[in-house]
């Protein structure tokens, strides 16, 4: 099992510029999550997949983000046009469809510092 | 708004003590509660789930409650040791989706030798 993996663990960007993310789920897991999280907060929900379609965003979620997942394995999270108040942990988490479905698998997140 | 609250950012305990941490829930009662761990600049791990219908579980040293007419749950680590220390997160499913977690801010807990 080699869990949730997450690239890169940490990223420092100018105001303006676009970033993204890269997230490789458990293999067998057919949801993928992405949160965002700030100091002193929990988690905050962002968006979720099952398989390759993107079922729910937030509203958090600006038109400046956007997540992908084209095979249904791994998933991209992009924000455009970054700002300082984007500055945060990214998240993401996998579970699996079945009788333990509500437990989620989170990976250790990419921590994004705009300047 | 479907909030969570837990109680005080810092909690303090004496190795070998029970730490009991709170989390309180508004408007409707969940179907279920998790509770996560959190180390600095790591993910939630997953610790415990109890649903509605279950009054406490039980996972080695750590036991969840969950009391629908309080809209509260409360976990507990009995003999703690100093291994113990992290920030605790409870979460509930979104009344809208199933597939959307809220967290609480978490509880800070730190386990003195």
């Amino acid at each position: 099992d080699t869990g949730v993996s997450q690239n890169p663990r940490h990223k420092i960007t100018k105001r303006g510029q676009n970033v993204t993310f890269r997230c490789d789920p458990i293999s067998e897991h057919n949801r993928l999550y992405w949160y965002r999280q700030t100091l002193g907060q929990g988690p905050e929900f962002l968006t979720y997949f099952q398989n390759e379609a993107q079922l729910e965003k937030s509203r958090l979620l600006s038109d400046r983000f956007s997540a992908e997942r084209p095979k249904g394995s791994f998933s991209t999270l992009e924000i455009q046009r970054t700002e300082q108040g984007d500055s945060a942990m990214y998240l993401c988490a996998s579970s699996h469809t079945g009788t333990e479905d509500e437990k989620l698998f989170f990976g250790s997140g990419t921590q994004l510092s705009v300047l | 708004s479907q909030k969570i609250e837990q109680n005080s950012e810092a909690l303090n305990i004496q190795e070998g003590k029970t730490a009991t941490l709170t989390c309180n829930y508004t408007n409707y009662s969940p179907a279920y509660l998790q509770w996560y761990r959190q180390d600095p600049g790591r993910g939630p791990v997953f610790l415990l789930l109890i649903r509605e219908n279950e009054k406490e579980k039980r996972k080695e040293r750590l036991k969840v409650t969950f009391d629908t007419t309080l809209k509260q749950s409360l976990f507990h680590i009995t003999a703690s040791q100093p291994a113990d220390s992290a920030t605790y997160l409870c979460a509930r499913p979104s009344s809208g989706s199933a597939r959307q977690l809220t967290f609480g801010s978490g509880t800070q807990l730190t386990v003195l030798p």
